[in-house]
């Protein structure tokens, strides 16, 4: 596609409810990568993709999260037992190899935990 | 640890003077570096990059910023802001051709009239 597309835009859910967040990157990209902001935060790292397999998911923050990229292209990220402290927006990026020309990212899914 | 300390959390700054916002980075063997723009309600957008080479990069808009390996800095500039430039600007660093994007806290870029 034209860009990186996120869905849904915006997701409430109430706590302890189990979430899955949508990412469609960029045609012929073969990274992806997702990322979380905070109000007022910079985006924080959880996990890349480089093809189907995670090439680094240092920053998944607990066992609660996990994504997944099947055929290499659409990535979900999971989140299993939701938090009050998960609120957030989530960014996914996409990039060709090694991201050093520059990733483009979705717009985000700004999550609420209720 | 490797990480991105940007100085200045907020930059108040009248329209048509200059402007620098400040970047660090840990010292590695290599680094890739960035800055992205967070206009308010949109997602984050490249400026300008660093990979090799010359060391004062240009980008969009008219921003500018120089790769200063002795201090560790990668700060942004732009001689004369606009009220568009008002936005959320943000230093990202690729350590060692890791692949992942380390980004910094951001700067709020505010231009008064």
């Amino acid at each position: 596609g034209a860009g990186v597309s996120q869905t849904p835009s915006n997701k409430v859910t109430e706590k302890g409810k189990y979430v899955e967040l949508r990412c469609d990157p960029i045609s012929g990209h073969t990274a992806l990568y997702w990322y979380r902001q905070s109000l007022g935060q910079g985006p924080e790292f959880l996990i890349y993709f480089q093809g189907t397999g995670a090439a680094d998911d240092s920053g998944l923050p607990n066992d609660r999260f996990f994504a997944v990229r099947p055929e290499g292209s659409v990535s979900t990220l999971k989140i299993q037992r939701t938090e009050r402290g998960d609120s957030a927006v989530y960014l996914c990026a996409s990039s060709f190899s090694g991201g050093t020309y520059g990733y483009t990212f979705g717009s985000g899914t700004r999550l609420t935990v209720v | 640890a490797q990480s991105v300390t940007q100085l200045d959390s907020q930059v108040p700054v009248f329209e048509e003077a200059p402007v620098e916002l400040r970047c660090n980075y840990s010292s590695s063997v290599s680094v890739y570096l960035f800055w992205y723009v967070q206009y308010p309600n949109q997602g984050l957008q490249l400026l300008l990059k660093y990979l090799s080479g010359s060391t004062l990069v240009k980008g969009i808009n008219g921003f500018e910023a120089e790769f200063n390996k002795s201090q560790t800095s990668f700060h942004l500039r732009k001689p004369s802001v606009h009220i568009s430039d008002t936005a959320e600007y943000f230093c990202a660093v690729i350590y060692n051709q890791g692949g992942k994007l380390i980004f910094g806290q951001g700067t709020e870029l505010s231009v008064k009239p």
